[in-house]
C-alpha cells in the first residue's frame, strides 16, 4: 500500500512569512495527526482528526497555526506568520480508527525559518 | 497531562541485548507503543501494550506494567542497522479522547 504522502520535503522562509504543509494519508485511515519534532526531541501532537473532525487540537498554537481537513482525506497544515522557533519537522501521520492501532508516518517536511 | 520519561543515550556492542526503560504519568491510559526512527526518517511503529506483560516481535520485545507505570523495550541480537531514536509514547485522556503523547526518545549507539 502507498504510504502517507507528505509535501514539500523542505521548506526555507524568512520570519513573519506564511507556510503550507501537505499531507496525503494512506487509504482508508480516518484518523490524522499532525506532530511537530524539533531536533533531538520527540514529535509534539499539534492535531489530531477523525475523517474531517477535530479530536484535540489543545496543543496547536492557534494564533498563528491552523489546520483543516475539509473532505476527511487529505489534510494542510498552515502557520502564519512564522516565528524563529517554529523550525522543526513536521510530520503527518494516519491510522486506522481505534486507540490501539499504530500510526504510520510520513517522511516530515523540514521548516526552516531565516 | 501526559509526561513521559526515557533515558537519552544507551550503548551496546553488536550482538548484545539491550533495555530501553520508559516510566509515565498520564491522566487515564490506553496503551504503550515504540517507535523507531533513524536519522532525518520517518518514525516507524514497532510494539504496542495494552495489557501487562510481555509482547514479543522477532527480535524486538516490548514488557508493561500498568501498576508501575512502566515499560521497556528490549532488542535482542543487536545489529548496526538498529542504531537510531526509539520513542515510547503513551495514549491518555484529553478532552474525553485518548490522544498520544511521545517521550523526548533514546538514540541508541550500536558498536562493532
Amino acid at each position: 500500500e502507498a504510504g502517507v504522502a507528505q509535501s514539500p520535503r523542505y521548506k526555507i522562509i524568512e520570519k513573519r512569512q506564511s507556510v503550507a504543509f501537505w499531507c496525503n494519508p494512506i487509504s482508508g485511515h480516518a484518523t490524522l495527526y499532525w506532530y511537530q519534532q524539533i531536533l533531538g526531541q520527540g514529535p509534539k501532537l499539534l492535531i489530531q482528526f477523525q475523517n474531517n473532525g477535530v479530536v484535540d487540537d489543545s496543543q496547536l498554537p492557534k494564533d498563528r497555526f491552523s489546520a483543516e481537513r475539509l473532505k476527511g482525506v487529505d489534510s494542510t497544515l498552515k502557520i502564519q506568520p512564522a516565528k524563529l522557533e517554529d523550525s522543526a519537522v513536521y510530520l503527518c501521520a494516519s491510522s486506522l480508527s481505534g486507540e490501539d492501532q499504530p500510526q504510520h508516518f510520513g517522511d516530515g517536511t523540514r521548516l526552516s525559518i531565516l | 497531562g501526559q509526561s513521559l520519561e526515557q533515558p537519552s543515550e544507551v550503548t551496546a556492542v553488536e550482538g548484545a541485548i539491550v533495555q530501553i526503560n520508559c516510566t509515565y504519568q498520564t491522566s487515564g491510559f490506553y496503551g504503550l507503543s515504540w517507535y523507531q526512527q533513524h536519522d532525518g526518517g520517518a518514525p516507524t511503529f514497532l510494539s504496542y501494550n495494552a495489557l501487562d506483560g510481555l509482547e514479543e516481535t522477532g527480535r524486538f520485545s516490548s514488557f508493561l506494567s500498568r501498576s508501575d507505570s512502566y515499560g521497556y523495550l528490549l532488542l535482542q541480537e543487536l545489529q548496526m542497522k538498529d542504531s537510531a531514536s526509539y520513542f515510547c509514547a503513551v495514549r491518555g485522556l484529553s478532552g474525553g479522547s485518548y490522544i498520544p503523547t511521545f517521550g523526548r526518545g533514546t538514540s541508541l549507539i550500536v558498536h562493532p
